[in-house]
């Protein structure tokens, strides 16, 4: 089954400054890679997604890479907010049998 | 449109006892997943279940086990409790299975103490 992996496991980030979590996944079935940001006693919401299909995908201050042959995506936060603070979840997978990280515990400080 | 609905929020129970939580996904979804969260451990994939079937299935013992009902609802039964099963078990809905994914949608999960 699919096996991800996630660093850093917190991440520490000046307002302002940017934030780059890294995952790595082991089935390259998986064709579907969402991350998820879950705020402290909330339930994890997405946040951006992408496809295999593609490479880069970007939503204002937030965008994700995949890299196939590699098998791995990264997170990107540029011009942090203190409100950007929680824990960031990636997850690989196809169909619904989606696989996560452990999870990146990122905190900006303003 | 309502979301991910489980329930109970909160539930305490002693070892040795047997749990059953429950998930109503949002309308028209179809597939519901069931994750177990606890700190350091991340979201570990318990089961997943689309028109009443299990397709996939994590590594946790027979102890864990679902079902899904002609409405979508879900309910997740854990016997033989254990101190190590208290987590946040989380329900996530997705329209349906195939290679052009919904994006899964949270509850806000059940947090289970076992004592």
């Amino acid at each position: 089954g699919e096996n991800v992996e996630q660093h850093p496991s917190t991440l520490s980030v000046q307002e302002g400054d940017s934030a780059v979590i890294k995952c790595t996944y082991s089935d390259s079935a998986s064709n579907y890679f969402p991350w998820y940001k879950q705020e402290l006693g909330k339930r994890p919401q997405l946040i951006i997604d992408i496809r295999s299909n593609v490479g880069e995908k970007k939503d204002q201050r937030i965008a994700v890479t995949l890299n196939k042959t590699a098998k791995h995506f990264s997170l990107h936060i540029t011009e942090t907010q203190p409100e950007d603070s929680a824990v960031y979840f990636c997850a690989a997978g196809e169909d619904n049998d989606m696989r996560f990280g452990a999870g990146t515990r990122l905190t900006v400080k303003p | 449109k309502a979301g991910v609905t489980q329930t109970p929020r909160y539930l305490i129970k002693t070892r040795g006892q047997q749990v059953t939580l429950s998930c109503s996904p949002i309308s028209g979804h179809r597939s519901v997943s069931w994750y177990q969260q606890t700190p350091g451990q991340g979201l570990q994939f318990l089961f997943e279940y689309f028109s009443e079937t299990q397709r996939n299935k994590g590594n946790f013992p027979g102890r864990f086990s679902g079902r899904q009902f002609s409405n979508s609802r879900s309910e997740m039964n854990v016997s033989t409790l254990e101190l190590g099963d208290s987590a946040l078990y989380l329900c996530a809905s997705g329209v349906s299975p195939g290679p052009y994914n919904s994006p899964l949608h949270f509850g806000n999960g059940t947090r289970l103490t076992v004592t």
